[in-house]
């Protein structure tokens, strides 16, 4: 148990609709990332945020946003949801010394 | 486009038999590199992780990596395996200049130990 949690574990819904998966990281650190994994694209980063602020984007669509909240919870908003956007979404949390990243056990999102 | 190869998709072996798993990087300047374990069914840990100093770098459960920076290599050992072993194996990277410690991830290898 890495101290990340990840809710919820499955999420199954439809094409076009909207979902929040929601990430609470480990005990005093500041720093939360969200990945997503593929079969056709691997581990992609996708959104990180610190103590609120967002600190860096990688591959994340436009349909796609994240907030971080005064308790350091996280929650990735996904829009007009399509096929392609089946995976699973892990969030990782890390220390203010930054040196290392800690997994949550991932949200898998099937879209039909 | 700069990216982290993780050279071979699936590996089988015996028990007790050694294994060297394959990560090559294409980014210059310094780099902060690990290696992730995700066995089945369960979120990614972190197995090793370089930053600077001794070029080998010793781990969790007997796995150790040496990174190359000639080479830029980070290949991942370990002098024999068993069964518990069975998992897939992330190479990662966090790239310079990135602005935060965001991870490059390679594509894994899955790791298969026959008892």
């Amino acid at each position: 148990d890495s101290g990340v949690t990840q809710t919820p574990k499955h999420l199954i819904t439809a094409t076009g609709q909207r979902v929040t998966l929601r990430c609470s990281p480990r005990s005093g650190d500041l720093s939360v990332y969200w990945y997503q994994q593929s079969l056709d694209q691997g581990l992609q980063f996708l959104i990180q945020y610190y103590n609120g602020e967002e600190r860096a984007k990688g591959n994340i669509l436009e349909r796609f946003s994240a907030q971080q909240f005064p308790d350091l919870h996280s929650e990735l908003n996904l829009s007009s949801l399509e096929l392609g956007d089946s995976a699973l979404y892990f969030c990782a949390s890390s220390p203010p010394s930054y040196n290392e990243q800690f997994f949550g056990p991932g949200t898998r999102l099937t879209v039909l | 486009a700069q990216s982290v190869s993780q050279h071979n998709h699936h590996v089988i072996l015996s028990e007790a038999a050694s294994l060297e798993l394959g990560c090559n990087y294409s980014y210059g300047g310094t780099v902060n590199l690990f290696w992730y374990v995700q066995y089945p069914g369960q979120h990614l840990q972190l197995l090793l992780k370089y930053f600077s100093g001794d070029p080998l770098v010793k781990g969790i459960k007997g796995f150790e990596a040496e990174f190359i920076k000639s080479k830029f290599s980070f290949n991942l050992r370990k002098p024999s395996v068993q069964w518990s072993d069975t998992a897939e194996y992330f190479c990662a990277v966090n790239p310079p200049g990135a602005g935060s410690y965001q991870l490059t991830f390679g594509k894994g290898t899955k790791l298969s130990v026959i008892p």
